[in-house]
């Protein structure tokens, strides 16, 4: 069982909609909870960090469960500039950081 | 730009040959991670330093692998005897060292595509 999982997708969806992604993870001690952005061929970026009691910035909302071991991406009012890979990050209190594999999402016009 | 910078941006080697990338992290960030990244996968941690020491080290990492950061400054990763198998991106990302949620707020230098034929 890989570390971290995601569902590779990808998600089609028009402008305007609204997405949701989840993660889980397998480490129960893990500490901190990430996404990043991944354009195609380019490096990934901090998209926000994911806090126990959930956190907003603009229209992207993270969630996470410690309980069921996963977080969450919810995108609202989708651009076509969200298109994209988004990776959930997981680090457990080490150095060592765990990338998902990543989820493609395509927004069209 | 102060941002993570890698050198070359792109390698053709071929399969036996070693190669040496170089990493020149954001001035004021004393964390320093490797990571390898392959089409369709997310990246793969291979080292990490704090300053000048290198405090861990993935099984990923061959005997054929080596990363320095002999000042506490750039870093540099070697691959000796490279194989096929070693195509990929390889990414840099640094931190500083704030909060303990700060650990993981890396910044991504733009990589080295390495192809080996």
């Amino acid at each position: 069982r890989k570390e971290v999982e995601q569902d590779p997708g990808p998600f089609n969806v028009p402008e305007g909609a609204t997405v949701a992604f989840n993660c889980t993870y397998s480490n129960s001690a893990s500490q901190s909870f990430f996404w990043y952005r991944q354009d195609c061929r380019k490096e990934p970026k901090l998209l926000m960090s994911v806090y126990s009691s959930g956190n907003e910035d603009g229209r992207f909302t993270a969630q996470l469960n410690r309980a069921s071991q996963y977080i969450s991406l919810l995108i609202r009012d989708s651009k076509l500039s969200d298109s994209a890979t988004y990776l959930c990050v997981v680090n457990t209190g080490g150095f060592k950081t765990i990338f998902g594999a990543g989820t493609r999402l395509f927004v069209k016009a | 730009d102060t941002g993570v910078s890698q050198n070359p941006r792109h390698k053709i080697t071929k399969r036996g040959q070693n190669v040496t990338f170089r990493c020149d992290p954001i001035s004021e960030h004393n964390r320093l991670y490797w990571y390898r990244q392959t089409l369709g996968q997310g990246p793969e941690f291979l080292t990490y330093f704090q300053n000048e020491a290198q405090l861990e080290k993935s099984r990923l990492l061959s005997d054929r692998f080596s990363a320095e950061r002999p000042k506490g400054s750039f870093s540099t990763l070697e691959i000796q005897r490279t194989e096929q198998g070693d195509s990929a991106m390889y990414l840099c990302a640094s931190s500083a060292t704030r909060t303990e949620s700060a650990r993981a707020e890396q910044y991504f230098g733009p990589g080295t595509r390495l192809t080996v034929t």
